[in-house]
């Protein structure tokens, strides 16, 4: 099994410009995640889905929206970009109640740089 | 909202045992756990704590005592390999399974 496997892996924007990340999960996994990460800041929670049709923002969501169409794909998108937006972002699923104790399966990342 | 701390860096010896603590402040809790994340790659879940006291797992083991908001992960007979960031990361109390990350620890192993 793939697991959770995020494109693109790398990606430089200019300043303004949009994108989109895609998140697939093969585990049939209800719960989903996009985190960014920053350099001495661990991650932050940008927005989340508890299942298909559902989503809700996080912690950082200024800038970033999100869809979940199908059970299996979390998309995230930036509307215009900005240098604040270069980090890393980790897509991350899991189970819900109890089997949510297995923790996150997590993507390899997307690294974005916006200039 | 939430607040965890953890020790930026940490150096060990190879063989050598070694303590990571993460202390939290949480409106809701719902468990914690521990993640390992190597340099340039994604995190991968270590262990899981939701009642007070220890869970071994191999090498590794994590404890928790909830009246203190305290964990810590234990890792044994070092390996070079273990050289990596390790993650504490507390589940709030709702049913998304959202978890709040503390900044990392890097521990770097030395022969």
């Amino acid at each position: 099994n793939a697991g959770v496997t995020q494109t693109p892996k790398f990606r430089v924007l200019k300043t303004g410009q949009s994108m989109t990340l895609l998140c697939a999960q093969d585990m049939n996994h209800e719960y989903m995640y996009w985190y960014r990460q920053d350099p001495g800041m661990g991650l932050r929670l940008i927005h989340y889905s508890v299942g298909e049709g559902t989503t809700a923002k996080g912690e950082v969501p200024d800038g970033y929206n999100v869809s979940r169409l199908k059970k299996q794909n979390f998309l995230l998108g930036l509307e215009s970009a900005a240098p604040s937006q270069t980090s890393v972002y980790f897509c991350a699923s899991s189970y819900p109640g109890t089997m949510a104790n297995y923790g996150y399966t997590f993507g390899s990342g997307t690294r974005l740089t916006v200039v | 909202g939430q607040n965890i701390d953890q020790p930026t860096e940490m150096t060990a010896t190879e063989g050598a045992i070694v303590q990571i603590n993460c202390t939290y402040q949480t409106s809701g809790f719902n468990g914690l756990f521990w993640y390992q994340q190597h340099a340039g790659e994604a995190p991968t879940f270590l262990s899981y704590n939701v009642l007070d006291g220890l869970e071994e797992k191999g090498r590794f083991s994590s404890f928790l005592s909830r009246s203190k908001g305290y964990s810590y992960l234990l890792l044994k007979e070092l390996q070079m390999k273990d050289s990596a960031s390790y993650l504490c990361a507390v589940r709030n109390g709702t049913n998304a399974g959202k978890s709040t990350f503390g900044d990392g620890t890097t521990l770097t192993v030395k022969p």
